[in-house]
Formats: structure tokens, sequence, C-alpha cells
């Protein structure tokens, strides 16, 4: 089977940086997805890493090692309207996304 | 814009009716999803499907099943609804191949009472 680990919630300050880290233990590892949630939305993509290494899009970068089966999203200068929850999803084969238990995320003024 | 769209974002139904899900993406996305997400628990697969006609059950499909007639529409059935279903439902879709970014409906907030 296929497990992920990440904290249940993080608080960080309005202007700050924080890290949502995801462990995994799966066999036959395609690649590591992050989603956001707002709470009464839906999920929406934010990023994939395939190879070891950071993939930047603009605020937030995501970094993976295959070797650790460890991942994380790094969140930069953090504005109100990220708190929401965010979710680390594996693939593996021919299977569909696992996803973790989501870190909720608090931003405060 | 990929649009997956879920018939209903509320429902109440009574323990021991049959209840239809239906979800829709206008994308050509071969592969469909069906998630149930509960407070604390994240998102746990109940079925999916590769194909038309074909389905997979995923983590937790007891009390489920669904219907994939046309590539566009993913319908998930609860046979007979029970008080622990209540719950959200996520209807998700996307290509086939390694990138798996999944575009997700609304959600149904299904309430069984």
């Amino acid at each position: 089977g296929q497990s992920l680990e990440q904290p249940s919630e993080v608080t960080a300050v309005e202007g700050a940086i924080v890290q949502i880290n995801c462990t995994y233990q799966t066999s036959g590892f395609y690649g590591l997805s992050w989603y956001q949630q707002h709470d009464g939305g839906a999920p929406t993509f934010l990023s994939y890493n395939a190879l070891d290494g950071l993939e930047e899009t603009g605020r937030f970068s995501s970094f993976l090692s295959r070797s650790d089966s460890y991942g994380y999203l790094l969140l930069q200068e953090l504005q109100m309207k990220d708190s929401a929850s965010y979710f680390c999803a594996v693939r593996t084969g021919n299977t569909p996304l696992v996803f973790g238990k989501g870190t909720r995320l608090s931003v405060i003024a | 814009d990929v649009k997956v769209t879920q018939s209903s974002r509320y429902l109440v139904k009574r323990t021991g009716e049959k209840v239809f899900l239906e979800c829709v993406q206008d994308m050509d996305h071969e592969n469909m999803f069906w998630y149930r997400q509960d407070p604390g628990l994240g998102l746990r697969l109940i079925y999916f499907s590769y194909d038309v006609k074909m389905k997979e059950k995923g983590d937790i499909p007891e009390g489920y099943s669904v219907s994939r007639e046309k590539k566009e529409r993913f319908s998930l059935i609860l046979e007979s609804a029970s008080t622990n279903q209540t719950s959200m439902y996520l209807c998700a879709s996307s290509f086939s191949g390694a990138r798996t970014e999944a575009f997700f409906g609304q959600g149904t907030r299904l309430t069984v009472v």
C-alpha cells in the first residue's frame, strides 16, 4: 500500500516563509503533487515533481528527494489568502492519486 | 478552462435510499475518480475509471458502486444510503500519463438522515 505523512496544522505570520513537509511510503513511485484547498472549495493543483530538486512557480516552490521519499512545499511572502489546506499526493504506476490527510495552514497578521 | 461539474452542491437523503451523484467533465479526460473527504481523514478514493465502462475499486468501495457509460460522465451510486456515508464527495478527472494534474468538481455535501 501507500501512505503519506504531513503535519496536520501549521501557523505562520503574514510575509514569512513556511515549509510543509511530506514523507511517503510507496512502490513504483512516479511523482509527488501538491494541491491547495480553501474552505468550501475544490482542491486545485499547485505543482508536480517527478525528479529530485526544486521546482519554482512564483511564490510557491516544491522540492522532491526520491532517495529520502520526502518532499516539501515552500510558500514565500505569505499572504492571508494562502490560508488553506495543502495536500501532498503520490501516483504509482497506473494508479490514481493517493492523498495525504492534508495540512491546514493558518496565516496570521 | 477545464470544467468538472457535479450535479448537486448539497443533498439530503434518508437512510436506505438509493442515491446517485453525477459528475461530468468537458476536457475529454480518460481518467475519472470519486473521492470522499472527511475532516482529519483527507481525500479517500472510492472508485476510479480509466475508460468507458471500466471501473476499479479504490480504498473504500464498500456501500458504493459506479457507472461510466460515456467518457465524460462518471456516476457514484450509494446503493442503500447510511448515516456513515454523510460526507463531502469530490469528483475529479485527468488525462492518463505520468503528469497527474487532476481537476476537481466543487463537491457534493451529502447528508444522510
